[in-house]
């Protein structure tokens, strides 16, 4: 595809329950990237790909995180037994090559709520 | 300290003059440098990169870098009510090749 389709637009979830975001890369860009965005404008990195293979996961949780890239399939950021301060939007990005002088293709987001 | 600073505003602006935004950051290794552009419940949207100390003009965008001062600004001419976002700066250090580190954003307010 052309952009970065990130699905679901929102999700609300109780506290202790699963929680898991999908992104499709746009065609032929190698790079997934996922950030975490608090209070609207606190970006946080947590994890990035090279294909199916993780390139640098120093950003995500050691507990309760966790991401896939498949072959053939969505991207997947889960959460297990999320809490509270999980609440955020979660961007993911693209890219051809890695971030470090490349323009990133961000979707729009997955606002995940914890009740 | 926070790896990349920014003022978080509100910067308010009149029409048609210049907004100019200020980025620091800490790492002196960092190579590459983003100026990202967030309209309220968007995505960020890339409106310049610049790698070299410098300006670097694109329409009515100027980047400015000085790694020496380890320091990074916006410059936006002729302000239009459609500038008012918030402008995010994105450094990518030495040692995180492969992910970039954002500054917290600037609410620029641009006012007829």
């Amino acid at each position: 595809g052309e952009e970065v389709a990130q699905t679901p637009k929102h999700l609300v979830r109780g506290e202790g329950q699963k929680a898991k975001l999908y992104c499709a890369p746009i065609k032929g860009h190698s790079y997934v990237f996922w950030y975490q965005q608090v209070l609207k404008n606190e970006f946080k990195f947590l994890i990035s790909f090279q294909n199916e293979n993780v390139f640098d996961e120093t950003g995500m949780p050691k507990e309760r995180f966790s991401a896939k890239c498949l072959p053939n399939s969505p991207c997947s950021l889960e959460i297990q037994a999320t809490k509270l301060e999980d609440s955020a939007v979660y961007f993911c990005a693209s890219s051809q090559r890695p971030a470090t002088n490349e323009k990133l293709f961000f979707g729009s987001g997955t606002q995940l709520s914890v009740l | 300290q926070k790896e990349v600073e920014q003022n978080s505003g509100p910067l308010s602006v009149p029409e048609g003059a210049i907004a100019s935004l200020n980025c620091t950051y800490s790492d002196r290794g960092s190579q590459s440098f983003f100026w990202y552009r967030q309209y309220s419940g968007k995505s960020p949207e890339l409106i310049m990169s610049i790698y070299s100390n410098g300006d670097k003009e694109d329409g009515r965008f100027t980047a400015q870098l000085n790694k020496a001062s380890q320091y990074v600004s916006l410059l936006i001419r002729d302000s239009q009510p459609s500038d008012s976002a918030t402008y995010l700066c994105a450094v990518n250090g030495r040692d995180s090749w492969g992910k970039l580190q954002f500054g917290a954003g600037t609410q620029v307010v641009v006012t007829p």
